[in-house]
């Protein structure tokens, strides 16, 4: 089983401030998509990344893929109370096409 | 209805029981996922249905019995399970015809085991 590694697991920050939130793998993604979850709710998609190198933004949020396509990285500038969730990374394999492997996530605070 | 919806949200079973959860999408996907989220561990797949076909077994223990009718519905029977089966179950769905697609999840079944 190809594994993904998050970090940190709990993060816990002031309203206002910036965090950074990682996901890596020995193996190469062929893409890689980030999920929030809420308490009492589903995992809802962010961004989905695909090509090396490659950063997308989502209003306060930046997600980047590594060049070699074995880690990615969630920034969050000036979070939010509303930026509070379980931040997870899920990657999909260049040889296991269709399954998404999840981490273990990052529990995000923001606290006002 | 729209999304994904299962039933019911709360499952309280002692270990002799058979119970079913029930999951719903309205979204004409052709492929239906369970999966397992324990806390601080990563989600767990445990099956996966493509076309109304199981595509995927995770090895999951055979006290977890999927079904896929058709392919806007999915259980999973569950019979004399263990206390270390407690957990959120959570139903997704995706469209198999894209290759980086969105899986859409439901809001969790949580199960807890006497």
């Amino acid at each position: 089983t190809q594994l993904l590694e998050q970090s940190p697991q709990f993060l816990s920050i002031q309203e206002g401030e910036n965090l950074t939130v990682y996901c890596n793998s020995s193996s190469v993604f062929s893409s890689l998509q980030w999920y929030r979850q809420e308490p009492g709710e589903g995992p809802v998609l962010l961004v989905t990344v695909v090509t090396g190198g490659e950063v997308k933004k989502l209003k306060r949020l930046t997600f980047q893929f590594g060049d070699a396509r074995k880690d990615s990285s969630l920034h969050i500038t000036a979070a939010q109370p509303g930026d509070t969730g379980l931040y997870l990374c899920a990657g999909e394999f260049v040889d296991s096409w269709g399954k998404l492997q999840f981490g273990a996530g990052t529990q995000v605070v923001v606290t006002p | 209805e729209t999304g994904v919806t299962q039933t019911p949200r709360h499952l309280v079973m002692g270990m002799t029981n058979k119970k079913s959860l029930k999951c719903e999408q309205h979204l004409g996907h052709n492929a239906m996922y369970w999966y397992k989220q324990s806390a601080k561990k990563p989600l767990e797949l445990m099956f996966v249905y493509s076309l109304e076909e199981r595509v995927e077994n995770n090895s999951v223990p055979s006290r977890f019995s999927p079904e896929c009718p058709n392919s806007s519905h999915l259980f999973l029977h569950l019979h004399t399970l263990q206390p270390e089966d407690s957990a959120l179950y959570l139903c997704a769905s995706r469209s198999d015809r894209q290759n980086t697609g969105e899986l859409f999840f439901g809001e969790g079944s949580r199960l807890t085991v006497l």
